[in-house]
């Protein structure tokens, strides 16, 4: 299995420019969760879906952040727009917590850099 | 309400010494309780997990970590350290209500000197 697979690794980008980082989940996994993990605040959930359907998005810290996931292979993170203290490794994770498998499955993070 | 508490934000060992990483949660249900590591510059990767079935639970690389209800504890240890083990530790929780969802510990960073 390739595991959870996140895009872009890296992003730069300027103050006041539109965001999309993107996640594929493992394959059979109905949960996904989207993180945001800074020094200062340690690692935040920011929302969490399962079978597709927003659950929980207490965690997104502004009307600036989406995200949705248009099927159960993708989903994607927006900030619009976006300020340097978005700044912040965002991982993407996800389960099956269906089967009793509830442990998360953690992608690589995608290193988002506002300038 | 569910909550992860970890008791040392650093600790620091020599090599070929035991590790003790210390972790106390509160849940209003049974909870299934995770250690994860986070070596520099990468994602989380599970070490082990309780579910409700052995209180002593072992995961990789040589780490084990006991559940107990009483203390309401669940700490990660390791007989002797190595240098490969630096990193940065979560104790999670993960309590059943209508919806799972996993509660992250603040981390505990772990140093190793040779």
């Amino acid at each position: 299995d390739a595991g959870v697979i996140q895009s872009p690794r890296h992003e730069v980008t300027e103050m006041g420019q539109e965001v999309t980082l993107r996640c594929k989940p493992i394959s059979g996994h109905n949960s996904l969760f989207w993180y945001r993990q800074t020094m200062m605040r340690g690692l935040e959930l920011l929302i969490y879906f399962n079978n597709n359907v927003p659950i929980d998005d207490s965690g997104m810290p502004e009307d600036r952040f989406s995200a949705k996931m248009p099927n159960a292979s993708f989903s994607t993170l927006k900030i619009q727009p976006s300020e340097p203290r978005d700044s912040a490794v965002y991982f993407c994770a996800s389960s099956f917590p269906g089967q009793g498998v509830y442990e998360q499955y953690f992608g690589p993070g995608t290193r988002l850099t506002v300038t | 309400a569910q909550s992860v508490t970890q008791l040392d934000s650093h600790v620091s060992v020599s090599e070929g010494t035991p590790v003790l990483l210390r972790c106390n949660y509160s849940s209003s249900y049974s909870p299934s309780l995770f250690w994860y590591v986070q070596h520099p510059n990468k994602g989380l990767q599970l070490l082990l997990k309780y579910t409700s079935a052995a209180t002593l639970v072992k995961g990789i690389n040589g780490f084990e970590a006991e559940f107990k209800k009483s203390e309401t504890s669940f700490h990660l240890t390791k007989p002797s350290a190595h240098m490969s083990d630096a990193a940065e530790y979560f104790c999670v929780v993960l309590s059943k209500t209508s919806y799972d969802k996993v509660i992250f510990g603040p981390g505990t960073s772990l140093s190793v000197i040779p």
